[in-house]
């Protein structure tokens, strides 16, 4: 059985950077599409952006070049920085795994609730 | 992007009844590879969302076959035949043909 767990500050100061770590129990990184989504609270669900195996990914245009997802296949981690967060950042962060391009997550994590505020 | 309408977005439902939640999307989700790209998710309150059914109508492991999806193209319709108890949360529809792959604004059914 496949297990995501978000890791990282839950609180920001505004203009830094979040930083966020979703560690892969259960199974290879190897093979699969991997991504974050958050959530701010009450609303609904955005994608920041996703890769594939090691390779190459996308990102959410609307986040304006401050996201960049990174992998260490040797820890079976991978890793989310955002830079110049302000309070629209706040929300509950997940990373998750999508089996097959275009259908979303079979996997989510638990989720992991960052507050950006000073 | 692409944006996913949901209705209702609020569905009080009785217990043993049926329901049906809306998805439109405001372009085609059929892809050049002939899939169309809509998944249904549920959130249950404080967990995170559990997809439901992908590819329009393809239920994912361990879902009951009292869930069911449709549609083509823009209109797409998530069904529970019977409702119970633990189906009480908010649906999504989200498509995955176009870059970002974006999501409805929800459905919360309660009971």
């Amino acid at each position: 059985q496949v297990q995501l767990q978000e890791s990282g500050p839950g609180l920001v100061k505004p203009s830094e950077t979040l930083s966020l770590t979703c560690t892969v129990s259960g199974g290879s990184i190897s093979g699969y599409f991997w991504s974050w989504i958050r959530q701010p609270p009450g609303e609904g669900l955005e994608w920041i952006g996703y890769f594939y195996d090691s390779g190459g990914g996308n990102y959410n245009p609307s986040l304006k070049s401050r996201a960049t997802i990174s992998v260490d296949m040797s820890k079976n981690q991978f890793s989310l920085t955002l830079t110049s967060v302000t309070a629209v950042d706040t929300a509950v962060y997940y990373c998750t795994r999508i089996p097959m391009a275009g259908t979303g997550p079979d996997y989510w994590g638990q989720g992991t609730l960052v507050t950006v505020s000073s | 992007d692409v944006v996913m309408t949901q209705s209702p977005l609020s569905l009080p439902v009785t217990l043993g009844q049926p329901a049906s939640i809306s998805c439109r999307s405001s372009q085609s989700l059929l892809y050049s590879d002939g899939n169309t790209y809509l998944s249904w998710f549920h959130q249950r309150p404080g967990q995170s969302p559990r997809r439901l059914i992908y590819k329009v109508s393809k239920r994912d492991s361990g879902v009951p076959d009292r869930f069911s999806g449709s549609g083509s193209g823009t209109d797409f319709t998530l069904k529970i035949s019977r409702v119970e108890a633990e189906d009480v949360g908010v649906y999504y529809c989200m498509q995955g043909a176009h870059w970002p792959n974006t999501f409805g604004q929800g459905t919360k059914l309660e009971i």
